[in-house]
């Protein structure tokens, strides 16, 4: 139990284009739900916590207008990656707590290039 | 906000040989520790956790320790085999929020 399902698994856009990003629960209602940023060989980077109904908390450097965050029901949050840029390749990962047992559950990731 | 760190970067053992990550942090409210394995491209797979109650936790060849007291935590992989060889991070959980280590790549010498 307690899967969440990330869509894409990839894509590649043009610069300048948004690019959008979901992690739905598929057993369980996620209220909250945590974004990560991984650059190459590097570490999972806390970009945002959204939560169902509320607006989102951006952690320090992230910018909110260009990362857009979701979470309009307790199964679905998005991220909106706007104007995109090649700095902005990255692999993205959504991850939710788990009421059960506690833990967290992974997204499979989403590689974005941007060229 | 929680700041974990984590050491070495990279550890090459011998098959058969211990392996053994060292972590720290710096949230003392911090009560969740997991650690993960990543493979290139995919989801970080758990493999361990311990919670802030428990001192050390072992499955198989994988155990946890953890030092409150002194803010930090350890893995320890035994009998090291080629399967191991991954990235392993660490991380600890401060108001919900996950914080991972910078991450240590593990290779398994045949």
């Amino acid at each position: 139990g307690a899967v969440v399902s990330q869509h894409p698994s990839w894509v590649i856009c043009k610069s300048g284009t948004s690019v959008k990003i979901e992690c739905r629960s598929l057993d369980f209602q996620a209220t909250t739900m945590f974004w990560y940023r991984q650059f190459p060989k590097q570490s999972l980077m806390l970009m945002a916590t959204s939560n169902e109904g509320s607006k989102a908390t951006y952690e320090q450097g992230v910018e909110k207008d260009k990362f857009l965050i979701n979470h309009a029901s307790l199964t679905l949050s998005t991220l909106t990656v706007t104007s995109a840029h090649p700095e902005d390749s990255s692999f993205y990962i959504c991850s939710a707590p788990r009421a059960a047992g506690g833990g967290y559950t992974f997204g499979s990731g989403t590689r974005l290039t941007v060229v | 906000g929680e700041n974990v760190e984590q050491h070495p970067s990279t550890l090459s053992v011998q098959e058969g040989d211990s392996a053994v990550i060292k972590c720290t942090y710096s949230d003392s409210a911090s009560n969740y520790f997991p650690w993960y394995k990543q493979e290139l491209g995919k989801r970080p797979q758990l493999i361990i956790d311990i919670r802030s109650n428990v001192g050390e936790k072992k499955d198989q060849r994988i155990a946890v320790t953890l030092n409150k007291t002194a803010k930090h935590f350890s893995l320890h992989i035994t009998e090291t085999q080629p399967e191991d060889s991954a990235v392993y991070f660490c991380a600890a959980t401060s108001d919900y929020k996950l914080s991972f280590g910078a991450g240590t790549t593990v290779t398994v010498r045949a």
